[in-house]
């Protein structure tokens, strides 16, 4: 299997522009998460999807950030308008609803907005 | 609204010997889990304890589990250059909620 694949890596873009983070998870999960990662806040979860049904979006900071998952192969993450606070690396994660819970991780997209 | 917080926040040890991170959480948990990053990369699981689980070990890592606490710990015994990395716990507060700790950064040296 492929992994969580995640894209792009990396992005640079300037305040005010709008931003989308791709996501696709492992074949056969249903439940896919979003993550921010900075040094200041640590692990901060955004988002999360059961059978591509947003079920907790608490954690999403501002209406500036939506997130959706069209299907069961691909969720996105859009930030409109950027701000540089913003900058931060995006984690994707997925995990099947009947196991443990064990997350699978993408390798995240690094954002900076200047 | 982080659960986890580990400690210490850095450690730096030889290779070879043990290292020993602990982690406090907040509220009741259905699950604890550890998760490894190396520099630039995504998490990695590495072991889960149950609530209902006391000690738990796979390979060189053993975690306990304090409910009463509300802490836990992870050893990674005969450390290795490899094992460089930050490490993670993540409370499993309803089976789709986790919530990770600040990390603690370990590195181990050659």
């Amino acid at each position: 299997d492929a992994g969580v694949i995640q894209s792009p890596r990396h992005e640079v873009t300037e305040m005010g522009q709008e931003v989308t983070l791709r996501c696709k998870p492992i074949s056969g999960h249903n439940s896919l998460f979003w993550y921010r990662q900075t040094m200041m806040r640590g692990l901060e979860l955004l988002i999360y999807f059961n059978n591509n049904v947003p079920i907790d979006d608490s954690g999403m900071p501002e209406d500036r950030f939506s997130a959706k998952m069209p299907n069961a192969s691909f969720s996105t993450l859009k930030i409109q308008p950027s701000e540089p606070r913003d900058s931060a690396v995006y984690f994707c994660a997925s995990r099947t609803s009947g196991g443990l819970g064990e997350l699978f991780f993408g390798e995240g997209s690094r954002l900076t907005v200047l | 609204s982080q659960q986890g917080e580990e400690d210490p926040q850095a450690l730096s040890i030889q290779e070879g010997e043990n290292a020993t991170m602990n982690c406090s959480y907040k509220t009741s948990i259905n699950n604890l889990q550890w998760y490894r990053q190396n520099s630039g990369r995504g998490l990695v699981h590495l072991i889960l304890i149950r609530s209902n689980e006391r000690e738990k070990h796979s390979g060189r890592l053993r975690v306990t589990l304090d409910t009463s606490k509300k802490s836990s710990s992870l050893l990674i015994t005969a450390s290795r250059a490899a094992d460089t990395a930050s490490y993670f716990c993540a409370t499993d507060l309803t089976g789709n909620q986790f919530y990770f700790g600040t990390g603690t950064s370990l590195t181990v040296i050659p």
